[in-house]
């Protein structure tokens, strides 16, 4: 297991589209976030699951935003109706509660244009 | 909500100076994680800090963690080229992690 796995790494898209993004935790990793950073930022939390729940999702930026993570490996980042807005870079991290160390790991991200 | 202020927000240094950047937190937490980011990329985990007192060290910069004032710091001693990047810290509330608005460090030659 080299880490956290996302895709697309890129993903152009017209405004209005729906697109979904991908992310592959650390294999051993309960906890899976996603998080938005957008130029000169630092990364926006919204969501995280513990195994397959969803245990925070109030900061997901509108309906147009969902996320799944049906057998508490996977997880799916899905945008519909994107905007012009939605261009950033969104992030997945992945960690493990072990003696009080939370410490997550980030994957290389998906960048998101939206024309 | 927990906040989480860095400063500076940008630090242009000259090689083999020494400085200090500052993450300062809202509410109390005794999780706090450092991690650096370059340009285009996504970010690297640097410290682990998870009890008031810790320091960590690795290479040419230090960590520490103050849980009673809140504020945890990174020091750079004699940089070189290769820290320039951004560096962020991260506070973990229980089902999230905050981050700070990040600084931006460049080594000058």
């Amino acid at each position: 297991d080299t880490g956290v796995s996302q895709d697309p790494r890129h993903k152009i898209t017209k405004r209005g589209q729906n697109v979904t993004f991908r992310c592959d935790p650390i294999s051993e990793h309960n906890r899976l976030y996603w998080y938005r950073q957008t130029l000169g930022q630092g990364p926006e939390f919204l969501t995280y699951f513990q195994n397959e729940a969803q245990l925070e999702k109030s900061r997901l930026l509108s309906d147009r935003f969902s996320a799944e993570r049906p057998k508490g490996s996977f997880s799916t980042l899905e945008i519909q109706r994107t905007e012009q807005g939605d261009s950033a870079m969104y992030l997945c991290a992945s960690s493990s509660l072990n003696r009080g160390n939370t410490e997550a790991f980030f994957g290389q991200g998906t960048r998101l244009t939206v024309v | 909500e927990l906040k989480v202020e860095q400063n500076p927000l940008f630090l242009s240094m000259q090689e083999g100076k020494n400085y200090t950047i500052y993450c300062n937190y809202s509410t109390t937490s005794d999780r706090l994680y450092w991690y650096r980011q370059d340009p285009g990329k996504s970010l690297e985990s640097l410290f682990v800090l998870l009890s008031n007192g810790a320091v960590k060290q690795e290479g040419r910069l230090m960590a520490s963690l103050d849980t009673k004032a809140r504020l945890s710091t990174l020091h750079i001693t004699a940089a070189v080229h290769d820290l320039s990047a951004t560096y962020f810290c991260a506070v973990d509330s229980g089902n999230q992690f905050y981050f700070g608005t990040g600084t931006s460090l460049t080594v000058i030659p």
